[in-house]
């Protein structure tokens, strides 16, 4: 059982570059949500998804796009990089229905922005 | 915005001690309170979680305290060992689990000296 996995591991960008950040779990879990890690502030919501075909913002969505087709898969996408950027991307999903309770944590996507 | 306070940011035991880590939270309808741990290269994973109608809740050498009057929840370690060494997150959810949104404290780096 795979869990929930990221791809790539680490990424370097240049300034106004884009790309997109590959989230998958095999668990059929219906809750995603994309977070990002900076030393000192902890974790901070990006995204969110309670099912297909639902996304909604978290505390820091500007910048950076998501769409949910299907359960498995929640890409994030950075359409136009900034340095402020530079950050450790984690991809996390909830085994309690559409809730955010007890996350599954992806390993998560070192992202440099040059 | 609503937020939560997590502290000391940083924290240094001896083996066999115990360690205690607190965190403050701003919103009154938060129901769900979770505690990560986090390795060093890895993704956090859940260790203890708590829901705003329970005071109190143990699992081996750990345990969880909240006090939902003064907005504050904590988490106790008794008899740390040199693996219990990494960064611990609070987190609670804005309104209700089901909302979606869970927000993290700023994480507490603890060492276990042997």
């Amino acid at each position: 059982n795979a869990g929930v996995t990221q791809t790539p591991k680490f990424q370097v960008l240049k300034t106004g570059q884009s790309m997109t950040l590959q989230c998958a779990q095999d668990m059929n879990h219906e809750y995603m949500s994309w977070y990002r890690q900076d030393p000192g502030m902890g974790l901070r919501l990006i995204h969110y998804s309670v099912g297909a075909g639902i996304t909604d913002q978290g505390e820091v969505p500007n910048g950076y796009n998501v769409s949910r087709s299907t359960t498995e898969d929640f890409p994030l996408r950075l359409l136009s990089a900034a340095p402020s950027q530079t950050s450790v991307y984690f991809c996390a999903s909830s085994s309690v229905g559409a809730t955010n309770e007890k996350l599954f944590f992806g390993s998560g996507t070192q992202l440099s922005v040059l | 915005g609503e937020n939560v306070e997590q502290h000391p940011s940083t924290l240094s035991v001896q083996e066999g001690d115990s360690a205690v880590i607190k965190c403050t939270y701003s919103d009154s309808a938060s129901n769900y309170f979770p505690w990560y741990k986090q390795e060093l290269g890895k993704g956090p994973q859940l260790i203890i979680d708590i829901r705003s109608n329970v005071g109190e809740k143990k699992d081996q050498r750990i345990a969880v305290t909240l006090n939902k009057t003064a907005k504050h929840f904590s988490l106790h370690i008794t008899e740390t060992q040199p693996e219990d060494s990494a960064v611990y997150f609070c987190a609670a959810t804005l309104g209700s689990s089901n909302t979606g949104k869970l927000i993290f404290g700023q994480g507490t780096t603890l060492q276990v000296k042997p």
